[in-house]
């Protein structure tokens, strides 16, 4: 079974730019999250989605960025205008529908994101 | 006062030695309690799970969390080279998408 996969891996772009990135969940796996780590402290929430709607978009730091899950299936986040203090690694996350037992969260590989 | 708290470490044990990583937290509200490895360059696995309080082993990994304290505890027996990684603690309540993770203990285990 494949994993959570994000693209693209590494991104560099200069302030004021914009940067789009994907994230893809495993097949089936209705729940899906992003998560940001800035350098030096923990990987912090920033949303939650169910199939494609927002249930909890209580961690995103500002109206800069937008997350999308346009179907329910793969997720972007754009950063639009992209500032200095946007820079750290960007992990997606998936899990099944609650019911389960579990909500195990797979992570992705995670996007590092530099703004210069 | 952070929620989660961990130690960063760095830790460097030799090679069989027990290591024990520790949390703290501070919302009774947590009942889900993990336990991830992340490899460099790589995203968090999850290593063990708990509900609650209590102790669960999974081979050379075990698992401990102690409601009344506040207090988790990933304890690895005869550590391995491999095991070398940075190890991130994170919790939940029941609602389960409020995950709250710690800053992660950095180990490595030497030869």
């Amino acid at each position: 079974e494949a994993g959570v996969t994000q693209f693209p891996s590494h991104s560099v772009i200069e302030k004021g730019q914009t940067v789009t990135l994907r994230c893809d969940p495993i097949s089936g796996h209705d729940n899906l999250y992003w998560y940001r780590r800035v350098m030096g402290k923990e990987i912090k929430f920033l949303l939650h989605f169910v199939k494609e709607s927002k249930q909890d978009e209580s961690g995103m730091p500002n109206n800069r960025f937008l997350a999308e899950r346009t179907g329910g299936t793969y997720s972007t986040l754009k950063v639009q205008p992209a500032e200095l203090e946007d820079s750290g690694v960007y992990f997606c996350a998936s899990s099944p529908i609650p019911g389960t037992g579990t909500d195990t969260q797979y992570f992705g590989p995670g996007t590092r994101l530099t703004v210069l | 006062q952070k929620e989660v708290e961990q130690d960063p470490g760095p830790l460097s044990v030799p090679e069989g030695a027990i290591v024990s990583l520790n949390c703290t937290y501070s919302n009774s509200a947590f009942q889900y309690f993990m336990w991830y490895r992340q490899y460099s360059r790589k995203g968090p696995e999850l290593l063990m799970y708990t509900y609650s309080s209590g102790n669960k082993e999974d081979g050379r990994f075990t698992a401990q969390v102690d409601k009344s304290s506040k207090y988790i505890s990933l304890f690895i027996r005869d550590s391995q080279p491999s095991d070398s990684a940075t190890y991130l603690c994170a919790m939940s309540s029941p609602r389960g998408h409020d995950m709250r993770f710690g800053a992660g203990t950095r180990l490595t285990v030497k030869p």
